[in-house]
């Protein structure tokens, strides 16, 4: 199916265990992006990624690790959960341009016991 | 510190009735600004992307305005639904996106 999807849309895990959240788009966009969400702040960046093989850090990469050896795919690893990971998580695409279409996954909600 | 102030926080309308909600920025150069609709557990989708030399835009039932001079962008709802019921987000663009906090919208019947 075309779009970006998100997987898994559910997750509970513990302190210390490595988590990676997967993020697909069949637009083939060259942008990508990873925000959480939290009660009360926007959606803050998390890392980025130009092209494949290409990511910069966003304002809150700090315990994160990404990945972008395919366009379509951009996977986020959380090295080892905290607490205050737990949140919940939007990948998006954006085509070329400045006032390119930005398209959101349907989130991936993360719980760190 | 946070480019993008939205307002109100939250509000409460009687369906049938309009609203206005407002987006201030001080995010420079300007390049583009957004409003996304995110309904309660899934992903934002956008309503509207205007860039510096429109001031208003149109998408249904919503019109999104912009004063480029005065930094400062509003939603308005006309004859609200019950579906209206959502987080609207307002975000803009120099070289990186900035976010908003969002407007909650209950619309009650």
């Amino acid at each position: 199916d075309a779009g970006i999807t998100q997987s898994p849309r559910y997750k509970i895990t513990e302190t210390g265990r490595q988590v990676t959240l997967m993020c697909h788009q069949t637009w083939s966009h060259s942008y990508m992006f990873w925000y959480r969400q939290d009660l009360g702040h926007g959606l803050r960046l998390i890392y980025y990624s130009a092209a494949a093989d290409i990511t910069d850090k966003g304002e809150v990469s700090d315990g994160y690790v990404v990945s972008r050896s395919k366009t379509e795919n951009f996977p986020l690893t959380l090295e080892s959960a905290t607490r205050s990971q737990t949140s919940v998580y939007f990948c998006a695409s954006k085509g070329g341009g400045n006032t390119g279409e930005l398209f959101f996954g349907e989130g991936s909600r993360l719980t760190v016991l | 510190k946070n480019q993008v102030e939205q307002s109100p926080q939250s509000l409460i309308i009687l369906e049938g009735k309009n609203c206005t909600l407002q987006c201030n920025y001080t995010v420079s150069p300007f390049s583009n600004l957004r409003w996304y609709k995110q309904d309660t557990g899934r992903g934002p989708v956008s309503l509207t992307i205007m860039t510096f030399s429109e001031n208003t835009k149109s998408n249904g039932r919503y019109t999104a305005t912009l004063d480029a001079d005065t930094k400062q962008s509003s939603l308005h709802i006309t004859a609200s639904q019950l579906s209206d019921s959502a987080s609207y987000i307002c975000v803009v663009s120099d070289y990186k996106l900035s976010f908003g906090a969002g407007t909650t919208v209950t619309v009650r019947a």
